[in-house]
C-alpha cells in the first residue's frame, strides 16, 4: 500500500493566485481529513469527509478555503486568493472506521 | 481555545533512560487519546492509542498511561533510543459520532547519544 499521497510536495505562490492541493487516501478508508500545521497553532483539523461526504467543516478559516471529495479515491483543497498568513503545512489524512489516521507526507506552502 | 495541551514544547532524554511525555486535556467528551510521531518532513505516523475504559497501554517500548480523574495522559518510552528523537503529538476524539482528532502542540524529543 502507497499510504496517503499529497501533490505536490512544495508549493510556492504569490498573494492572489489560486492554490489546489490534491490527496489520495488510502485505498478502503472511507474517511479523510485536512489538517494544517503552523507554528502558532499546531496542527488543527480545517475539514474532514466521511463517505465522500463533508461532515463538519468549522475548522475551515474563511471562504477562500474550499474542500472536495468527488470520489473515495482523490479530494482537493483550494484556496483562493491565496495571503501570505496562508503559509504552512497541509496534512492530508484518511482513516477507516477508527480514529487511527495515517497521514500523507504533506504539502508545504508559501505564499509571497 | 486550546482542548489538548503539551505544555513542554522540548524534552531532552540520556540514550537508554526513560521519556515521559505529557499531555492535558479539557473536554470531558474525549473517550480515546492516541500518540502520534512526526519526523521532520513527514506526516505524523500513529504510535499508541488508549480507550478511556484503560488507564494503560503498552506496545513493547512504549506506554501510555491515562488519569481520567486528573485529565492528564502520559507517554513512556523506555528505553530511549536515538531513532526516537521526533516530535511527540498527543492526540484526543470522541469516537461516538466524529472520528475527527484535536492535538496537542508537539513536544520535541532529543535522545542524546
Amino acid at each position: 500500500d502507497a499510504g496517503v499521497i499529497q501533490s505536490p510536495r512544495h508549493e510556492v505562490t504569490e498573494m492572489g493566485q489560486e492554490v489546489t492541493l490534491r490527496c489520495k487516501p488510502i485505498s478502503g478508508h472511507n474517511s479523510l481529513f485536512w489538517y494544517r500545521q503552523t507554528m502558532m497553532r499546531g496542527l488543527e483539523l480545517l475539514i474532514y469527509f466521511n463517505n465522500n461526504v463533508p461532515i463538519d467543516d468549522s475548522g475551515m478559516p474563511e471562504d477562500r478555503f474550499s474542500a472536495k471529495m468527488p470520489n473515495a479515491s482523490f479530494s482537493t483543497l483550494k484556496i483562493q486568493p491565496s495571503e501570505p498568513r496562508d503559509s504552512a503545512v497541509y496534512f492530508c489524512a484518511s482513516s477507516r472506521n477508527s480514529a487511527e489516521a495515517f497521514f500523507g507526507q504533506g504539502t508545504r506552502l508559501t505564499v509571497v | 481555545d486550546q482542548q489538548v495541551k503539551q505544555n513542554s514544547p522540548s524534552l531532552s532524554v540520556q540514550e537508554g533512560r526513560i521519556s515521559i511525555l505529557n499531555c492535558d486535556y479539557t473536554n470531558s467528551m474525549f473517550d480515546y487519546f492516541l500518540w502520534y510521531k512526526k519526523y521532520p518532513a513527514e506526516g505524523p505516523t500513529f504510535l499508541i492509542s488508549i480507550s478511556s475504559i484503560k488507564d494503560k497501554n503498552e506496545d513493547g517500548r512504549f506506554t501510555v498511561f491515562l488519569n481520567k480523574s486528573a485529565k492528564h495522559l502520559s507517554l513512556h518510552i523506555v528505553p530511549s533510543q536515538p531513532g526516537d528523537s521526533a516530535v511527540y503529538f498527543c492526540a484526543a476524539s470522541v469516537i461516538q459520532g466524529a472520528q475527527k482528532l484535536v492535538f496537542g502542540q508537539g513536544t520535541r524529543l532529543t535522545i542524546n547519544p
